[in-house]
């Protein structure tokens, strides 16, 4: 099946400092979700992503959707402690008709761990 | 965002029985509702994809007779462990899209524990 590349795999980095983590596909993607999981719990939507070039936030969060429909990248500002968590990028490969078709595509997750 | 409810949030079971498992959506009409499970740091692996009123559709390598999903609603879906063995313990989340959307909404989980 359609494979996406996420990466980083992990990140260390101190409170305060920026994130920034990617996905990538060989193929086209019609949606770019985002998804943070933390450890025992079901992964919860942070952003999504519909058109081509779609840049949005939530909060101190931020998510592009590439213009090429290939790639999306996640940015979180300011980390904090509770930023802490596995991040997931997850899409609908072209073509999709929604409602009735194919699972969602994950990516393998990025681990973000803050050091205070 | 919508809410996906999922029951129980942790099980243990005797290797041997079976394990039932819901995933409601709360507020809205799920058209399909999806089963993944997910092994320890690792991502999620979609098990079956189950649309209302007709026959799940499992991923290859799925046994569709040891994992028994049911969709008799479009607010309820059903995951049936049979005859668990410890190997089957892992964690199980269920996920759900309304019709047209293109937005999945997950449940909490399901640590299942065989012994």
């Amino acid at each position: 099946g359609q494979q996406l590349n996420q990466s980083p795999q992990s990140m260390f980095i101190q409170e305060g400092e920026d994130v920034s983590m990617n996905c990538t596909s060989s193929s086209i993607f019609n949606t770019w979700l985002w998804y943070k999981q933390d450890p025992g719990e079901g992964p919860v939507l942070l952003i999504a992503l519909y058109k081509a070039g779609e840049l949005t936030s939530n909060g101190r969060l931020t998510a592009q959707f590439g213009i090429t429909r290939k790639d999306s990248f996640l940015n979180i500002s300011a980390s904090i402690p509770s930023d802490v968590g596995i991040y997931f990028c997850a899409g609908h490969p072209c073509p999709y008709s929604g409602g009735g078709a194919d699972g969602l595509t994950f990516g393998k997750g990025t681990h973000l761990i803050i050091q205070p | 965002g919508a809410v996906v409810s999922q029951h129980p949030s942790r099980v243990i079971c005797k290797s041997g029985t079976s394990v039932k498992i819901e995933c409601r959506s709360l507020d809205f009409q799920a058209t399909t509702m999806f089963w993944y499970r997910q092994f320890p740091k690792q991502s999620l692996m979609l098990m079956a994809t189950s649309n209302e009123g007709s026959k799940a559709t499992y991923e290859q390598g799925v046994e569709k007779d040891k994992f028994l999903i049911n969709h008799a609603s479009l607010t309820l879906s059903t995951l049936t462990v049979t005859s668990a063995h410890p190997e089957d313990s892992s964690f199980y989340i269920c996920s759900a899209e309304g019709q047209g959307n293109t937005e999945a909404f997950f449940g909490q989980g399901t640590r299942l524990t065989v012994v």
